[in-house]
């Protein structure tokens, strides 16, 4: 069945280092690909999307490619700062699927240090 | 216009207890999802309610897990006869229309601890 597999954290980096976080992904057909982030003590949010392949998602200076060569959808940032740290969740929904097929991704703890 | 919102934020229960976790959507939703977050894992998908209905429950366990989303007041899951296992965070989202993972909008989870 579809999965989603991402870096194991915590990652831990200081201010304005360079950020990557990987996300592979095994799935049929053409599914959509997303970054959620949880700060502390809120829900997730939709952080970006990418809903085919070679679509580069990006939002507040985060970016992921689709990758369907590689199957992946890595998450980076050029410089991250102390307010970017939170629980990043890469995760994938079937094409024009309910939001009951989302797959989750384990999540990933960033903290960054001044 | 406020977000969803989950109660209780925190909930000890001993083994053999009820549990009763609540979500309210946004405003002017009517899809509802429940999801659980075993430690070190991702968010499990467990149910999926519109109003009145279960639209599915494919990853709800069939039995001491229930869920309803009456016309009036919130969304509940209920867990009977809570077990150690059952400790973990429950997050609800809600959306407007059934449209994958764009238009989703998460609480922020109930974190259950069973004695």
């Amino acid at each position: 069945g579809d999965s989603v597999t991402q870096m194991e954290g915590p990652v831990t980096l200081s201010e304005e280092a360079f950020l990557t976080i990987n996300c592979t992904y095994t799935a049929t057909g053409y599914p959509s690909l997303f970054w959620y982030v949880q700060y502390p003590g809120e829900g997730l949010q939709l952080l970006l999307k990418a809903t085919k392949a070679d679509d580069k998602g990006s939002n507040k200076g985060f970016e992921a490619t689709y990758r369907k060569e590689t199957t992946s959808f890595h998450l980076e940032k050029g410089s991250v700062q102390v307010s970017d740290s939170a629980v990043y969740f890469c995760a994938l929904s079937p094409s024009y699927s309910s939001a009951s097929k989302i797959i989750f991704g384990s999540g990933t703890r960033l903290s960054i240090r001044p | 216009n406020a977000g969803v919102m989950q109660n209780p934020r925190h909930l000890v229960r001993r083994r053999g207890q009820e549990a009763r976790l609540r979500c309210s959507p946004m405003k002017g939703h009517s899809h509802v999802y429940w999801y659980r977050q075993l430690p070190e894992e991702g968010l499990k998908f467990m149910v999926y309610l519109q109003k009145e209905n279960i639209i599915d429950e494919s990853g709800m366990p069939k039995e001491r897990f229930s869920a309803e989303f009456p016309k009036e007041g919130p969304s509940i899951l209920r867990i009977q006869q809570v077990v150690r296992g059952d400790s973990a965070a429950y997050f609800c989202a809600s959306s407007q229309q059934d449209r994958g993972g764009e238009k989703l909008f998460f609480g922020s989870g109930t974190q259950l601890s069973v004695l």
